[in-house]
């Protein structure tokens, strides 16, 4: 049972386009929704956490947003650079287990 | 300020055999996580430690184990590897718990043979 479901799986824009990336969520007594940026043969790099619904935090390009079963990633006028593969992962209570579940990641390649 | 570093980069093993893999966090930092990520795939929770002390698991066979150091460092053990736990073992370090952001290492590219 998918908990985490990242959509599209894959995005390709031109330099400038905007457009968002969603993530959905089916875990319950949700402690904090975090985003998260991974670059070829790197470690996801820490983007936002997200901790209640209607929370918005902006970075440079980027606004992530958060309802109760949703979170958006928001990308304005994206340049090269922000081409990797974005990743959201919930931290939830309960199940015995106490990590992150990721979902599978929204691969990006913004072109020139 | 150092990140999280993890050793060896890279590591070849044949079927069997068992491997150790290491972790510094970041100064300061006094939980360590880890996940094994396969290509085209998120991370995947394995273990998470807390001052020494184990404080949550994922869906992994026993022959997956880890310990944590008092000076924070950690080490992830696999015993009698298979094929299918060829991936990247990721190993990421929070002040406390899950619910503060967990900074990453570059992680571990594990290859069995």
């Amino acid at each position: 049972e998918d908990q985490v479901t990242q959509s599209p799986e894959a995005l390709r824009l031109q330099e400038g386009e905007s457009s968002s990336l969603n993530c959905s969520y089916t875990v319950s007594g949700l402690r904090g929704l975090f985003w998260y940026r991974q670059d070829p043969g790197k470690g996801p790099e820490f983007l936002f956490t997200l901790y209640s619904a209607g929370e918005e935090k902006e970075k440079e390009r980027l606004k992530a947003t958060l309802t109760k079963k949703e979170s958006f990633l928001h990308i304005t006028a994206p340049k090269p650079e922000d081409s990797a593969t974005y990743l959201c992962a919930p931290s939830y209570s309960g199940g015995g287990a106490d990590g992150l579940t990721f979902g599978k990641g929204t691969h990006l390649i913004i072109q020139p | 300020d150092a990140g999280v570093t993890q050793s060896p980069t890279h590591l070849i093993k044949t079927r069997g055999q068992h491997v150790t893999l290491r972790c510094s966090p970041i100064s300061g930092h006094k939980s360590v996580s880890w996940y094994q990520q396969v290509l085209g795939q998120g991370p995947q929770f394995i273990f998470q430690y807390y001052e020494k002390e184990e404080r949550g698991r994922g869906n992994f066979p026993d022959r997956f184990s880890a310990r944590q150091f008092p000076n924070y460092s950690s080490e992830l053990n696999v015993n009698a590897l298979l094929l299918g736990d060829s991936a990247l073992y990721l190993c990421a370090s929070s002040l406390e718990g899950t619910a503060q952001p967990q900074h990453f290492g570059d992680g571990t590219r594990l290859s069995i043979l």
